[in-house]
């Protein structure tokens, strides 16, 4: 189902390096989300964009950045600096930034060897 | 920053029994609180929310209760089958406008046949 995908599925990076995960929508949404998920830790909010141009930290920023170019795309960057960046990252998108469902993608696995 | 406490953080139970999950607030503005359902190896899924002017919601098997004074919520399943079987996230919008979720950490929900 499209809508909102993310590429790649999974992803290997060495230390020191930095990685682009990609997500675009096609839903013609607003406001688009980044999460990353661990075991047992539920999700947890890195970066959201309310709109094109926009974009404000989330609880656990660091180590990470985001630009929002366009209204579809929102690539997130895990940087050398994120110490623990193995994890699974999902992106997110609603039809604006308030109180609304968010849609998630499929999601990308990275793995840092 | 907000805090969502979940709990159990898994349920075992017989096809047919309910299931209930329970999630604690600690933002008395709060007033949007959605569940996610997410199925092994797939991205989750919104299946019920409720906003703080409201006490209960229901659809069809699933409904949802919201106790403001206790700052606490809670998703009922009802009947339930072995397809229920999945992780299932709350969260918490806290008080702003925007649509920043805190999820509580999950719980895995086993229904046997």
């Amino acid at each position: 189902d499209g809508g909102i995908t993310q590429s790649p599925k999974y992803l290997f990076r060495k230390e020191g390096q930095n990685v682009t995960l990609s997500c675009e929508q096609n839903l013609n949404h607003d406001a688009m989300y980044w999460y990353r998920q661990d075991p047992g830790q539920g999700l947890r909010l890195i970066y959201y964009s309310q709109i094109v141009n926009d974009f404000q930290k989330g609880d656990i920023a660091e180590g990470y950045s985001v630009s929002r170019e366009k209204k579809e795309s929102f690539p997130l960057t895990v940087t050398s600096a994120q110490k623990n960046p193995t994890a699974f990252y999902l992106c997110a998108s609603s039809i604006t930034g308030g109180k609304n469902e968010q849609f998630f993608g499929p999601g990308t696995r990275l793995t840092v060897l | 920053g907000e805090n969502v406490e979940q709990h159990p953080s898994t349920l075992s139970v017989q096809e047919g029994d309910s299931a209930v999950i329970k999630c604690t607030y600690s933002d008395s503005a709060s007033n949007y609180f959605p569940w996610y359902k997410q199925e092994l190896g797939k991205r989750p899924q919104l299946i019920i929310d409720i906003r703080s002017n409201v006490g209960e919601k229901k659809d069809q098997r699933i409904a949802v209760t919201l106790n403001k004074t206790a700052k606490h919520f809670s998703l009922h399943i009802t009947e339930t089958q072995p397809e229920d079987s999945a992780v299932y996230f709350c969260a918490d919008a806290g008080g702003t406008s925007y649509g920043k979720l805190t999820f509580g950490q999950g719980t895995i929900l086993t229904v046997h046949p």
